[in-house]
């Protein structure tokens, strides 16, 4: 098992959609989660941080559920300018106490107008 | 200018040759990561170093090796390339208990 699975997608959505993308992973000692976007051919870029109690950053709200071990992804009113690979992002404990995230495979997004 | 670089931004090299990627950072990170990303694979991380000291294999190691030369400077080496290592290769860093990284622009890597 992965330790980070995404669906791969393409999720096709007309502008204004919402969309929304779920994350699982699978080391329960895991404390840090992430969303990164990455447009093709680019590198990837924090979109934002997840928080136990949940968080919103305009159009985009990030939940995390510890017990199922997932995380989700929010789009509201999505723009042409969304289009691209949003990328679930854990850190992952290593045996020595140092730690190094975990980069899911990514879910495509292609918003269409 | 860009806070993290890496050069060459494209490069195609034969099998059996060996090639060096360089990194730099002006952004005052302790720690700095090397990645590969292959379609359908997602990135995967070869090397990291949390100071210029500390050099960590990460889950695809084999067959690279790297360099922490300064706090801002971290270079992957491939000592003889094979047709499998093309793929694009970022380098990042981060500092704090967040993790948050930063990328470079990538290398395009083809080996022939």
């Amino acid at each position: 098992r992965k330790e980070v699975e995404q669906d791969p997608g393409p999720f096709n959505v007309p502008e204004g959609a919402t969309v929304a993308f779920n994350c699982t992973y699978s080391n329960s000692a895991s404390q840090s989660f992430f969303w990164y976007r990455q447009d093709c051919r680019k590198e990837p870029k924090l979109l934002m941080s997840v928080y136990s109690s949940g968080n919103e950053d305009g159009r985009f709200t990030a939940q995390l559920n510890r017990a199922s071990q997932y995380i989700s992804l929010l789009i509201r009113d999505s723009k042409l300018s969304d289009s691209a690979t949003y990328l679930c992002v854990v850190n992952v404990p290593e045996d020595t106490g140092r730690r190094a995230l975990t980069f899911g495979s990514g879910t495509r997004l292609q918003v269409q107008p | 200018d860009a806070d993290v670089t890496q050069t060459p931004r494209n490069r195609i090299t034969k099998t059996g040759k060996r090639i060096m990627l360089e990194c730099s950072q002006t952004k005052g990170h302790d720690r700095m990561y090397w990645y590969r990303q292959d379609p359908g694979l997602g990135l995967r991380l070869i090397y990291y170093s949390f100071d210029v000291k500390d050099i960590n294999k990460g889950e695809i190691s084999d067959g690279y090796s790297v360099s922490r030369q300064a706090q801002a400077k971290f270079s992957l080496s491939l000592e003889s390339a094979i047709p499998n290592q093309t793929a694009l290769y970022f380098c990042a860093t981060s500092v704090g208990q967040q993790e948050t990284q930063y990328f470079g622009p990538g290398t395009r890597l083809l080996v022939l």
